[in-house]
């Protein structure tokens, strides 16, 4: 099956600073990819829809200044969480589409602590 | 809202019991559905899937039912394994290219 990469898998950061979180798909194109977040025990919520070479589309409530998402090739989307506050600390998850169906392949998920 | 959601958090069954998993969506217009399982710490991973022209699917130990006069989907895993321990997701599209919308999700424990 399509393969998903997810960097960092665990990251660690002061509050105030900055943490990129990449999303790639190995062997296939992905022209939309998607970021959910995750708290513990609860179900995936969908962040934002990321589109190659144009602006992402966020979902109401999720401020897109501090959750700056860029797609910059058609294998690469990244995540920046900008500002980190302990209230960022989540689990985010990546996935991507081949286009076929919507079957979605998901990343393993970054683990974002914000001290 | 419409969204997914999950008849039961938790299911303990015994290993090689056959496992029933059920979920409930409010949207008609979702025409594709999946079955997701996720291990803790880990992203979701597919399972198997079933459009919105078909009642029935199956997989290796896996079926998924489809019932949309009631809206209801479910999950059935055969002769369940202690590996088979997670959560699982069920997940309602409503368009290729769109993001999914998932369910609150069921903790299924395996005993040996």
């Amino acid at each position: 099956g399509a393969v998903v990469s997810q960097h960092p898998s665990w990251v660690i950061c002061k509050s105030g600073t900055s943490v990129k979180i990449e999303c790639r798909s190995l062997d296939f194109q992905a022209t939309t990819m998607f970021w959910y977040r995750q708290f513990p025990k609860q179900s995936l919520m969908l962040m934002a829809t990321s589109n190659e070479g144009s602006k992402a589309t966020y979902e109401q409530g999720v401020e897109k200044d501090k959750f700056l998402i860029n797609h910059a090739s058609l294998t690469l989307s990244t995540l920046t969480v900008t500002s980190a506050h302990p209230e960022d600390s989540s689990f985010y998850i990546c996935s991507a589409g081949t286009g076929d169906k919507n079957i979605q392949y998901f990343g393993a998920g970054t683990r974002l602590s914000v001290l | 809202g419409e969204s997914v959601g999950l008849h039961l958090p938790t299911l303990s069954v015994q290993e090689g019991d056959n496992s029933i998993i059920n979920c409930a969506y409010s949207n008609s217009a979702s025409d594709y559905f999946i079955w997701y399982k996720q291990e803790s710490g880990k992203g979701p991973q597919f399972i198997i899937d079933i459009r919105s022209n078909m009642d029935k699917r199956q997989g290796q130990r896996v079926t998924v039912l489809l019932n949309k006069t009631v809206k209801h989907l479910s999950l059935q895993i055969a002769a369940t394994q202690p590996g088979d321990s997670a959560v699982y997701f069920c997940a309602e599209s409503r368009g290729a290219g769109t993001a999914l919308i998932f369910g609150k999700g069921t903790t299924l424990s395996v005993s040996s």
